[in-house]
Formats: structure tokens, C-alpha cells, sequence
């Protein structure tokens, strides 16, 4: 079982509507969880952030962590073409000598 | 810097041959990263620095790879003896605090290898 688990898609979702990415990890203690956006040849840039249970709001973006599940998502409200990308996620333990884990990533095309 | 800063971009290596890559943290980051993304995957955990300290090399998949930081800036991924399944592009990412888990990393444009 690979220690963070993503869908990889394509998910392909019309111009408008809400896109919605999901993420399983294994490791029970982690404690920080980041999504991250990477467009086809570029490097990966952060989106957002969540590290406590519930919903995290930044405008069109919203993270959801719910650690008793496991479970990491991140919707994308009134989805643009822009959005079009590889949404990598990315799981930490917190302590000062972790490694940061990412998924294989979700591919998500947003179509006109 | 303003950035993170990786060189080569691009290097064509024959197997066998040895390859240093580069990195340029963002200036007085603490922690840097080493990743390695094949195409079409998600990054690879490779080696963790914080300042000079390699407090975790377990990502590293042979030992003919090795990474330094000596002064805790700038730091070198070698790879010895590149085999073709070396191909990839190397990711390098630095955070600004000691405690990875509450800082977000930044990523350099990364260092496409191709072995032939």
C-alpha cells in the first residue's frame, strides 16, 4: 500500500462546475496535509494547506481533512480552464525530521 | 535568492557516466528536499536536509546516489554510474523553517536527466 494514495484520472469536469479530488494515507500520525497544483512541465506550487479536521476556505478552493477516515480532498469551486493541471497531494508526520510524501497525482481537465 | 535555483537544466549523460546536479535554495532556508519525478508520477521522496544535516536519506534508491549540503545552502545530488532508470527530473525544494511539516516547500524548475 503506498503511503498516499490519489486517483489518477483524468478527471474530466465541464467549465463551471465544481471539481472534486480525493486522498487516502496510511500513516495515521501524519499531521500536515498539502495539495499542490503542477502543470504539465513545470514544478509543483502549493494551493493550500489544512492541518486541523474540517473545511479550509480559499476563494475558489476549498481543503477537507478528515483524519479519523484518512482522508484528504480538495474542491474546486466554479472550475476554470486555467484549472486544467496535475493535483498532486502531500502528507507530513510534523516533527522536525519528517519527510514530506506525495501522491502520484490526479489529473484534472477542465472542459469548455 | 529570489527562488530555487537548480543547473542543470537539462543533461544528457551516457550510462556509466557520472552527473552532479545543482541546487540553489531560496536564501537562509533551513530544510531542502530532493525529489525524484518520473513522467507522468508524482514526486519521489529522495533525501532531507536541514541546514548541513542529512537527517533522512531513505528515499535514496542505490548508493550510487549521494547528496550533500556542507555549508547548509547550496546543495549537490550526485548520481555515479547513471543507469537508464536514472531518467527523470530532479526536483529540489526548500522551506524556511525547521519543522517541515508546518512549512510549504518551494520547488525549482528541476533538472530533466535523460541517460542513453
Amino acid at each position: 500500500q503506498k503511503e498516499v494514495e490519489q486517483n489518477s484520472g483524468p478527471l474530466s469536469v465541464p467549465e463551471g462546475a465544481i471539481a472534486s479530488l480525493n486522498c487516502t494515507y496510511s500513516d495515521r500520525v501524519s499531521q500536515s496535509f498539502f495539495w499542490y497544483r503542477q502543470y504539465s512541465g513545470k514544478s509543483p506550487e502549493l494551493i493550500m494547506s489544512i492541518y486541523s479536521n474540517g473545511d479550509k476556505e480559499d476563494g475558489r478552493f476549498t481543503a477537507q481533512l478528515n483524519k479519523a477516515s484518512q482522508y484528504v480532498s480538495l474542491l474546486i469551486r466554479d472550475s476554470q480552464p486555467s484549472d486544467s493541471a496535475t493535483y498532486l497531494c502531500a502528507v507530513n508526520r510534523g516533527s522536525s525530521a519528517s519527510k514530506i510524501i506525495f501522491g502520484s497525482g490526479t489529473r484534472l481537465s477542465i472542459r469548455p | 535568492g529570489a527562488g530555487v535555483s537548480q543547473s542543470p537544466r537539462y543533461k544528457v549523460a551516457k550510462r556509466g557516466q557520472d552527473v552532479a546536479l545543482r541546487c540553489d535554495p531560496i536564501s537562509g532556508h533551513v530544510s531542502l528536499f530532493w525529489y525524484q519525478q518520473a513522467l507522468g508520477q508524482g514526486p519521489e521522496f529522495l533525501t532531507y536536509f536541514q541546514n548541513e544535516a542529512q537527517l533522512d536519506k531513505s528515499g535514496l534508491p542505490s548508493d550510487r546516489f549521494f547528496a550533500e549540503r556542507p555549508e547548509g545552502s547550496v546543495s549537490t545530488l550526485k548520481i555515479q554510474r547513471t543507469q537508464q532508470e536514472d531518467s527523470a527530473v530532479y526536483l529540489c525544494a526548500s522551506s524556511r523553517d525547521r519543522n517541515s511539516g508546518a512549512n510549504v516547500l518551494t520547488f525549482g524548475a528541476g533538472s530533466r536527466l535523460t541517460v542513453l
